[in-house]
């Protein structure tokens, strides 16, 4: 089945030790969101690639960083994680803007900072 | 500001009772997801409304676009334990690649 997909479900890092989060998809969508959950809030957007641009939002610390090397897959990585990092990060992928849009989102990764 | 207000934020419901969720924005959307997410999953989607004044229906769960498509229900019947979770709604608004997420309502359903 088409899917998107998160490696790993969940992470333990060290305070200060870069961590990279990984997902793909067989959707072949064209874009790629990443997000930061918190407990029982709702998703909040980090950064999304429209192919390979690359919009950040304006309020996303410069501590989280993405890379899309191809289409199917997309990278989330924190370069100094805090302890304020430890949360739920979920992808998200799309056709792209305009009629039927829809976002599909992966099982996510739950982030532990010690 | 949140863009979308979602309403009761917690709402806890005997088994076979009926419930609603609201969803309301003061602005224009071209069409509104709602998503249901269960504790350590990803939100899964549950249907998309486009049209203003359009009614789903997904089993029991009825979901409604206001006229205006400013607004939208979601409406359980007979609710189950299998319905507990948190439920989303995001707007799309054309031309752009993100949704604007609420909230979020977490419903709870005691057997």
């Amino acid at each position: 089945d088409a899917m998107v997909i998160q490696n790993p479900r969940y992470q333990v890092t060290q305070f200060g030790k870069p961590v990279t989060l990984s997902c793909s998809q067989t959707l072949n969508h064209n874009v790629m969101y990443w997000y930061q959950q918190k407990s029982s809030q709702a998703p909040k957007l980090l950064f999304h690639y429209y192919d390979k641009d690359f919009n950040n939002e304006a309020d996303t610390p410069d501590n989280f960083q993405s890379r899309r090397p191809n289409t199917s897959f997309c990278f989330l990585d924190i370069r100094s994680p805090g302890l304020g990092d430890a949360a739920m990060y979920l992808c998200a992928t799309s056709r792209g803007g305009g009629v039927g849009y829809e976002q599909y989102f992966g099982p996510g990764t739950r982030l532990t900072v010690t | 500001t949140q863009l979308l207000e979602q309403s009761p934020q917690f709402l806890s419901i005997q088994e076979g009772e009926n419930l609603t969720v609201y969803c309301n924005s003061s602005s224009v959307f071209s069409s509104l997801q709602w998503y249901r997410q269960e504790p350590g999953e990803g939100p899964v989607l549950l249907v998309t409304v486009v049209t203003g004044g359009e009614v789903k229906k997904l089993k029991r769960l009825t979901f409604q676009f206001g006229d205006a498509r400013k607004d939208s229900s979601l409406h359980i019947t007979a609710a189950q334990p299998g319905d507990t979770g948190l439920y989303l709604c995001a707007g799309y608004k054309a031309a752009g690649n993100k949704l604007t997420f609420g909230g979020g309502t977490r419903v709870l359903v005691k057997p």
